[in-house]
């Protein structure tokens, strides 16, 4: 069965080191998607993928890359973890068909910056 | 800009009874929306698209473009409705990224 995996499913870091969280999925979507989950804020997006080679940036993008060589993955790299930084990540891809358009999350991966 | 608004942060409820979560966005155009659910440590999952116009677990969601709203509903809830429930919308067209509402936290008591 198609799905989307992401790895770690929990880290510890420490301030300032380089992180990356893996996403990699099996659907064949073109459009890939990075949030973070934090309480009273809900999903903001950080990056998002339309395709290989295309990035852009979200509401909350400062601190993170992304990059998009391949259909399947789009990790996330924080360049210097930051204690704001702890939350949980969730990674989504979807369809450009029209009518199938709704985001498959991954199960989350969650960060803690000490 | 797109923005979704979800009143309550937290609902309680007791079994049986009817549930409605509100959601209100803001959009000019002809939006896209989406219930997504959370249970326990689960990922988030699809509950329902509003052009689908479906009853999952019970549950329906209408588009009232005249007051920009997409509530949820469900006339009589169960103990495993309990979960966080998110409003999200696409604006549409080649966007393809979902602006998330801030999640109405539902419990229900037995």
């Amino acid at each position: 069965d198609a799905e989307i995996t992401q790895s770690p499913r929990h880290k510890i870091t420490e301030t300032g080191r380089q992180v990356t969280l893996a996403c990699h999925q099996t659907w064949n979507h073109n459009n890939m998607f990075w949030y973070r989950q934090d309480l009273g804020h809900g999903l903001r997006l950080i990056h998002y993928s339309y395709g290989v080679q295309d990035t852009n940036k979200g509401e909350v993008s400062d601190g993170y890359s992304v990059s998009r060589s391949n259909t399947e993955d789009l990790p996330l790299t924080l360049e210097s973890a930051a204690s704001s930084q702890t939350s949980v990540y969730f990674c989504a891809s979807s369809e450009t068909r029209a009518g199938a358009t709704e985001a498959f999350f991954g199960q989350g991966t969650r960060l803690t910056v000490v | 800009a797109q923005r979704v608004t979800q009143p309550e942060k937290l609902l309680s409820v007791f079994k049986g009874a009817p549930v409605e979560l509100k959601c209100n966005y803001s959009y000019s155009g002809s939006p896209e929306l989406f219930w997504y659910v959370q249970y326990s440590r689960q990922r988030l999952q699809l509950l329902l698209r509003h052009i689908s116009r479906e009853s999952i677990k019970g549950f329906t969601a209408d588009l009232n473009k005249g007051e920009t709203s997409f509530h949820l509903k469900k006339p009589f809830a169960q103990e495993e409705d309990s979960a966080m429930y998110y409003c999200a919308l696409r604006s549409g067209g080649s966007n393809y990224k979902l602006t998330f509402g801030k999640g109405t936290l539902l419990t229900v008591n037995p």
